[in-house]
């Protein structure tokens, strides 16, 4: 089953925040993010491994709750160019497959 | 670098035909990925192959698809008949894995294939 994201989707203003939730029924391994914009392809944000890690990336980033299964991405004084949709990618099992089961994308729009 | 090629950028075929996707992977990358993106379905693992080798291709809908890597700069999935349902941008992807550890993947443009 693919990971469930929420929200679906949101609208910000410049500079608000926002946070992205992606939930997993199965043990996970890792979780990897990506954004993609509209007509373009994938591009990838960050991964993050068992253990509880966070990561950051500019004003973006993320937790990684292995225990509950599921990951956050934060966005903090978002940016018109944060704008896209957001997709977390997850590895399942304890331990590495080299697979990702995508989720169903959480669509951003930052207006000014 | 040139980032991961694909080819061609947009198919219109009629059903029934054979369509063949192409993809360059980044050089010394040894992990490549076919996905299929939908509104319906979203974003799909089709395949994909450690070192040339195809190592899970549990997402390929059914046997009208195949996909190959005869070596390492190169890969296809082909589709042979094609179905109106098979409409959906393709991408490739392709990564650096070691000791089975996924780092990034970097997406190429994609194929946007429609069958009419």
């Amino acid at each position: 089953q693919q990971p469930v994201q929420s929200p679906q989707a949101v609208i910000l203003r410049e500079g608000e925040d926002a946070v992205i939730n992606c939930s997993s029924s199965k043990a996970l391994y890792s979780v990897h993010w990506y954004r993609q914009k509209h007509g373009e392809a994938p591009v990838f944000l960050m991964i993050l491994l068992k253990g509880g890690e966070q990561k950051g990336h500019e004003k973006i980033s993320a937790s990684f709750n292995e225990k509950k299964q599921q990951s956050s991405l934060y966005l903090t004084a978002s940016q018109l160019s944060y704008s896209g949709t957001y997709f977390c990618g997850t590895e399942r099992g304890s331990s590495n497959t080299g697979k990702l089961i995508f989720g169903q994308g959480t669509t951003l729009q930052v207006k000014p | 670098d040139a980032g991961v090629i694909q080819s061609p950028r947009h198919e219109v075929t009629e059903m029934g035909q054979e369509v063949t996707l192409r993809c360059k992977p980044i050089s010394g990358h040894n992990s490549l990925f076919w996905y299929r993106q939908t509104m319906m379905r979203g974003l799909e693992l089709l395949i994909y192959f450690n070192n040339n080798v195809p190592i899970d291709d549990s997402g390929m809908p059914e046997d009208r698809f195949s996909a190959k890597m005869p070596n390492a700069s190169f890969s296809t999935l082909k589709i042979q008949p094609s179905e109106p349902r098979d409409s959906a941008v393709y991408f490739c992807a392709s990564s650096f894995t070691s000791s089975g550890r996924l780092y990034e993947q970097y997406f190429g443009p994609g194929t946007r294939l429609t069958v009419t």
